[in-house]
């Protein structure tokens, strides 16, 4: 079973761009969470997305938005970067159940974002 | 105080010996705990949950939780070269409405 696959997997902006991530989960995953990990912050939840719907966020600022695909594909658009959104973007995915083995997160290369 | 702590290390040992990684957490209602290990530059890779109190064994590998005094720990014997990375805790609590909450890390350097 191929695993998560996430595109581009290196990416170079300037400041006030916007950039759009995508992220491709392991077939029958229907939740798709995604991180950003930094040397000083370590990994920071970003938001996670079960059939369709946001269903946990983080604390980030609304610069930063997701959607999922009904086939669970998912995006995340950072609109006007600033120099500190450089930072490895993870995704993971997962069965998305409540409880047990459906929690298991499995992650993807990651894309390495830079802001110039 | 943090949700889920973990000592940054770094943690060295000889090869061979037994590497023992702690986890503490906070939420009581946690009922879903993950150990990842995340070598530099790559992406974090899951190794051992555990989900009832007591051991769990995967090959080197051993999971021990203590729900009720909201521990967990990760044993590695034998240790190689090739396990030197930096382990991350997770932990989750039932329900949808709550995340996966990561540690920050223990970076472990098994010496030759």
């Amino acid at each position: 079973k191929a695993g998560v696959t996430q595109t581009p997997r290196y990416l170079i902006k300037t400041r006030g761009q916007q950039v759009t991530l995508s992220c491709s989960p392991i077939s029958g995953h229907r939740s798709v969470s995604w991180y950003q990990q930094t040397p000083g912050q370590g990994l920071q939840f970003l938001f996670e997305y079960f059939s369709e719907t946001q269903r946990n966020k983080g604390n980030f600022p609304g610069r930063f938005s997701g959607r999922q695909f009904s086939n669970s594909r998912s995006e995340m658009n950072v609109s006007t970067l600033e120099l500190g959104d450089s930072a490895l973007y993870l995704c993971a995915s997962s069965l998305g159940g409540l409880a047990g083995t459906y929690n298991e997160q499995f992650f993807g290369p990651g894309t390495r974002l830079t802001v110039l | 105080q943090k949700e889920v702590e973990q000592n940054s290390g770094p943690l060295s040992v000889p090869e061979g010996a037994i590497a023992s990684l702690n986890c503490t957490y906070s939420d009581r209602v946690s009922q879903s705990f993950f150990w990842y290990r995340q070598y530099s530059g790559k992406s974090p890779e899951l190794i051992m949950s555990i989900y009832s109190n007591g051991d769990k064994e995967d090959g080197r590998f051993t999971a021990q939780l203590n729900k009720a005094s909201q521990y967990v720990s990760l044993l590695i014997r034998d240790s190689q070269p090739s396990d030197s990375a930096t382990y991350l805790c997770a932990v989750k609590a039932v329900g949808s409405a709550r995340q996966l909450t990561f540690g920050s890390g223990t970076q472990l350097t098994v010496l030759p």
